[in-house]
């Protein structure tokens, strides 16, 4: 079975300070895993993917993700947020075949 | 950059009405899919679809639903006698390439459907 935790269902977070948004996975095998954002009435964006390739894998808008097997995780950071980071972000899983394992989102605030 | 278009983006409809959610997907994308996410719950899978057939649905996707491209364009998901727990917002997303472990999808803004 595959499934995906993110830990923290609200982050507040002001501008200029790190961005830390947990997620834990669960797979049987070597999963893949994705990290997606939602702005307002916007689409779902691919942020970055991880594909058993490096397991530090930066992605758009200066975010990035680690990937550590030892502790199932795959926390998305950035080092230092910005106004326009304020969005729902999804944290999901795969391992193969046509489907996506969602997380429950983070929402980010970012004060100013 | 290419955009996945859903319309409407919210719709509004009676128990017991059918109502069909499209999408325009990128257009030399091959794969596409319908997901949705009841408020409050996770975004669930429930369809995917290449060559004109159906190649794997979810356990939700059961006789009330059906998925068809009814042309070169649009992509669209009819749901029959609609029900309260039908409300949810409904995603589509479309793929170059099958199946998404070294791929991510693109996703539509979604169409919001509140069955009253």
């Amino acid at each position: 079975a595959q499934s995906v935790t993110q830990l923290d269902s609200h982050v507040s977070v002001s501008e200029g300070t790190p961005v830390l948004l947990r997620c834990n996975y669960s797979s049987s095998y070597s999963p893949s895993l994705f990290w997606y954002v939602q702005h307002p009435n916007k689409g779902l964006q691919l942020l970055l993917k991880y594909t058993s390739a490096a397991t530090l894998v930066k992605g758009i808008n200066g975010f990035e993700a680690e990937f550590k097997k030892s502790e199932t995780s795959f926390h998305l950071t950035k080092p230092s947020a910005h106004m326009s980071d304020a969005a729902e972000y999804f944290c999901v899983v795969t391992r193969t075949g046509n489907q996506f394992y969602f997380g429950t989102g983070t929402s980010l605030t970012v004060i100013p | 950059e290419p955009e996945v278009t859903q319309t409407p983006s919210h719709q509004v409809t009676q128990m017991g009405q059918e109502v069909i959610l499209r999408c325009v997907p990128i257009s030399n994308h091959l794969y596409f899919y319908w997901y949705r996410q009841i408020l409050g719950q996770k975004v669930e899978f429930l369809v995917s679809f290449y060559n004109n057939e159906i190649s794997e649905k979810s356990e939700i996707f059961d006789d009330q639903f059906s998925v068809e491209r009814p042309d070169g364009s649009n992509f669209t998901l009819k749901i029959r006698s609609t029900k309260l727990e039908d409300s949810a917002m409904y995603f589509c997303a479309s793929s170059e390439f099958p199946g998404p472990p070294n791929y991510g999808y693109t996703f539509g803004s979604g169409t919001r459907l509140t069955v009253v």
